[in-house]
Parts: C-alpha cells; structure tokens; sequence
C-alpha cells in the first residue's frame, strides 16, 4: 500500500513554462485535493474533487487547472508558469465525508525562475 | 470571511505539557482537524473533533467548544520528536473539504 504518491519530487521551471503535477491513491478514496504550501503558511486548497468526475475552485485556483483522471488519479497542471508559483504542492485523499482525516502525499517542490 | 487563528510559535521543555489553541470563524463548521508535519514532510492527521468535548489519542488530546468556536490541541509528556508545526483545520461542508489555520511551530527543548 503506497497510499498517496506525487511525481516529481521536485521541479525547475521557467516564467511561461507549462507542467502536469501527477497524483495517485491506493486507498479507494473517493475525493482528492490539491493544496500549496509556501514558507511559514498553512496548505491552501487550490482544487479538490469529491467525487471522480467532479471538480471545484479552492481558495488559490487561478493559474492552475485539474483533471479527475479516474478515482486513482488527480492531476494539477500550471499552463503558463509564474514565480508567485514557486512553492511546495500537496496532494491528499479522503474517504467520502472524511471526518476530518486526510492523508497527504509527499509533495513536490516547485521553484519557477 | 473564513479564517482560523492559531500562535506562530510555542516552545516547551521535553516531559512538559503544551497547549495550542486555535479559534475559527467559518461560514460552515462539521468540525476540526489537527494535524502534525515535521519540517519538509507531509501533514499527517492527528486527531478529529465533530462535537464538544475531549478526544484523546495516546498522548495527544483535543478539545471542541462550537459555541466559543474554539479548540485545542494538548500535547502531554512532549518529546524532542515532538518539534513539528502543528496545523488546525476546519471541515465546512459536509464533504471532505479542510480550510487550514497558519500553523504552530512547537519547539521542545532538553
């Protein structure tokens, strides 16, 4: 049981540069999230899905898009990549409902010069 | 607006007990959150309150009072593993959805 997996770990970009942050469950969950983490902040919710076949706005969603590929998958892509984007992006899951309980992947660090 | 108050810093002694507190103001509340992440690591779940009163979990408990919108995370007999940032989180939907506080860096000193 891997849980939750992100590729890459970490990640160089140019301002303009576009790139896919892939994400993967094992745990049969049925929602999933994306957040951004930058220096000395709490996680930010870019865009989650509750379901598969659903997305929804976080609170940061500009400059970035989602694709609920199926229940395993959620992918988070920057078209056009900004240095207000250089941070650390998580990936979690949940069971339906949640309670609460999220279980993260292990992040990739993303710089863009 | 939606926003989740919690110390920036707290420092402690190991073998001590230490309190973070975190008050909330949401425009839904289904309960909180408390989770642990050591520097460059993921956040891992610590505990979860859906109503008032005290969970606990080893030597980690947690405290809800929806009527103050306030809670607490209490660490007892703190270990140096304990240094992490410690993050409150409320759930404001039905579903899964978690709105973060800031985060309390936790220093645990000998």
């Amino acid at each position: 049981n891997a849980g939750v997996t992100q590729t890459p770990k970490f990640q160089v970009l140019k301002t303009g540069q576009s790139m896919t942050l892939q994400c993967a469950q094992d745990m049969n969950h049925n929602s999933m999230y994306w957040y951004r983490q930058d220096p000395g902040m709490g996680l930010r919710l870019i865009y989650y899905s509750a379901s598969e076949g659903t997305t929804d706005k976080g609170e940061v969603p500009n400059g970035y898009n989602v694709s609920r590929l199926n229940k395993r998958e959620f992918s988070l892509r920057l078209e056009s990549a900004a240095p207000s984007q250089t941070s650390v992006y998580f990936c979690a899951s949940s069971a339906a409902g949640g309670l609460g309980e999220q279980y993260f992947g292990p992040g990739t660090r993303l710089t863009v010069t | 607006g939606q926003s989740l108050e919690q110390p920036s810093e707290v420092t402690a002694v190991e073998g001590a007990i230490v309190q973070i507190n975190c008050t909330y103001q949401t425009s839904g509340f289904y309960g909180l959150s408390w989770y642990q992440q050591h520097d460059g690591g993921a956040p891992t779940f610590l505990s979860y309150n859906g109503l008032d009163g005290l969970e606990e979990t080893g030597r980690f408990s947690s405290f809800l009072s929806r009527s103050d919108s306030y809670g607490y995370l209490l660490l007892q007999e703190l270990q140096m593993k304990d240094s992490a940032s410690y993050f409150c989180a409320v759930r404001d939907n039905q579903g899964g959805k978690l709105i973060f506080g800031q985060g309390t860096e936790l220093s645990v000193k000998p």
